[in-house]
């Protein structure tokens, strides 16, 4: 079982279209972080989050920090056929060592033309 | 480009075969990591060195084990492979700072392939 819950699995939508991706835990995390895979490389790190209820914006990304720091979103805005890839939420427990990063299982976005 | 480099790209051996992985930390990074992905664990972290020190350990089985060398580079050794340990095994880096936002760089990975 993993200790974060990825939801969707997969997502296939249409370029312009908007999609979100769930992350969510029964477990408290000192900071949370989303990557994008591509295959045959390693995830790619795209935002931290640290303080509850915190949202971060990177151009068409929404990243958004439950306040119990339990869950987080990613929004993508009119998506492009670049977006493609595999999504990944991954936390640092609270307590935990702070490089001890547990993964989600992954949200897999294909955009199409 | 990670800055991260892991080497072999892929490997392909037999069942109770041993091998290592080698991976090399970005410039100024003193954290090595080691994760392993499979189809059907997702990444699961292995363990952590700072400095030549072991920092954290995840679910690691007895049979591999790691070390950081003295000019920071690290190693993976697996032993005695089962077919089940066929997986994607990435290496990351960071700084090592105590901080939430002290962000991990994930080199490109070796593919084990065990028959």
């Amino acid at each position: 079982t993993q200790l974060l819950e990825q939801s969707p699995q997969f997502l296939s939508i249409q370029e312009g279209e908007n999609l979100t991706v769930y992350c969510n835990s029964s477990s408290v995390f000192s900071s949370l972080q989303w990557y994008r895979q591509e295959p045959g490389e390693g995830p790619v790190l795209l935002v931290t989050v640290v303080t509850g209820g915190e949202v971060k914006k990177l151009k068409r990304l929404t990243f958004q920090f439950g306040d119990a720091r339990k869950d987080s979103s990613l929004h993508i805005t009119a998506a492009q056929t670049g977006d493609t890839g595999l999504y990944l939420c991954a936390g640092a427990i609270k307590g935990d060592s702070w490089g001890k990063l547990q993964f989600g299982a992954g949200t897999q976005v294909v955009v199409t033309p | 480009d990670s800055g991260v480099t892991q080497t072999p790209k892929h490997l392909i051996t037999a069942t109770g075969q041993r091998v290592t992985l080698r991976c090399s930390p970005r410039s100024g990074d003193l954290s090595v990591y080691w994760y392993q992905q499979s189809l059907d664990q997702g990444l699961q972290f292995l363990i952590q060195y700072y400095n030549g020190e072991e920092r954290a350990k995840g679910n690691i089985l007895e049979r591999f084990s790691a070390q950081q060398f003295p000019d920071l580079h690290s190693e993976l050794n697996l032993s005695s492979l089962e077919l089940g340990d066929s997986a994607l095994y990435f290496c990351a880096s960071s700084l090592g700072t105590s901080g939430r936002t002290d962000t991990q760089y994930f080199g490109p990975g070796t593919r084990l392939t065990v028959l």
